[in-house]
């Protein structure tokens, strides 16, 4: 059975970093692209980026590019999330989720399962 | 940048059928998929590839996709299926998801 399971949430200060991890287990991980996804508190869900299973190939959101960025540990199963100069507005339960395929730029990449999440809040 | 649009609720009788629309441009030439989110849970997979369903959703879960709007149906409605329903497809190997729809079963 494929399990994810988020970490590394938290309350943290605007201006402020941290660094979220997914460990995943039930299938063979480096075979695998893998993403974040977020969800601010009674609001929609929001993808916020991608990682190719070698970890050669990235994207992101335009709001978090230069602040967020995703990598993964293909020997520790792990994929992360170090995020900083954060905002309030990125206050949010950051779930991850298990690609359908190694590489990004398919047309039939699927998210699927997804991970129980992990919320972060940024607030003085 | 990429846009999905869905109306914000739907309500529907137990046994009825609902229909949950999804629109963007061209989103007929793209790949759509649905995901069912119920209150404090993860969100799950429902319908993949415009019209395929992954194994252990029930056959009543339906989709289509044909030019600017995809469809999921849920036929004979069933009170579990009360819950969020997000569309979801890739633009520039960017993930976009919908606006979300709340199906209400009265």
């Amino acid at each position: 059975e494929v399990q994810l399971v988020e970490s590394g949430g938290g309350l943290v200060q605007p201006g402020g970093s941290l660094r979220l991890s997914c460990s995943a287990s039930g299938f063979i991980f480096s075979n695998y692209a893998m993403h974040w996804v977020r969800q601010a508190p009674g609001k929609g869900l929001e993808w916020v980026s991608g990682l190719s299973s070698s970890g050669g190939s990235t994207y992101y959101i335009n709001s978090v590019k230069g602040r967020f960025v995703i990598s993964r540990d293909n020997s520790k199963n792990t994929l992360h999330l170090q995020m900083s100069s954060l905002r309030a507005e990125d206050t949010a339960v950051y779930y991850c989720a298990k690609d359908s395929h190694p590489e990004l730029e398919r047309p039939d990449n699927c998210l699927d399962p997804w991970g129980q999440g992990t919320l972060v809040t940024v607030s003085s | 940048s990429y846009e999905l649009t869905q109306p914000p609720s739907v309500s529907v009788s137990p046994g009825q059928t609902a229909s949950i629309t999804c629109s963007g441009d061209k989103l007929g030439d793209k790949y759509a998929w649905w995901y069912q989110q119920k209150p404090g849970q993860s969100p799950v997979l429902v319908i993949y590839e415009d019209i395929k369903r992954p194994s252990g959703i029930p056959e009543r879960f339906s989709g289509s996709n044909s030019g600017n709007t995809a469809t999921l149906t849920i036929s004979g409605t069933q009170a579990m299926d009360e819950a969020d329903y997000y569309c979801q497809a890739w633009d520039n190997s960017i993930a976009v998801f919908g606006t979300g729809t709340r199906v209400t079963v009265l």
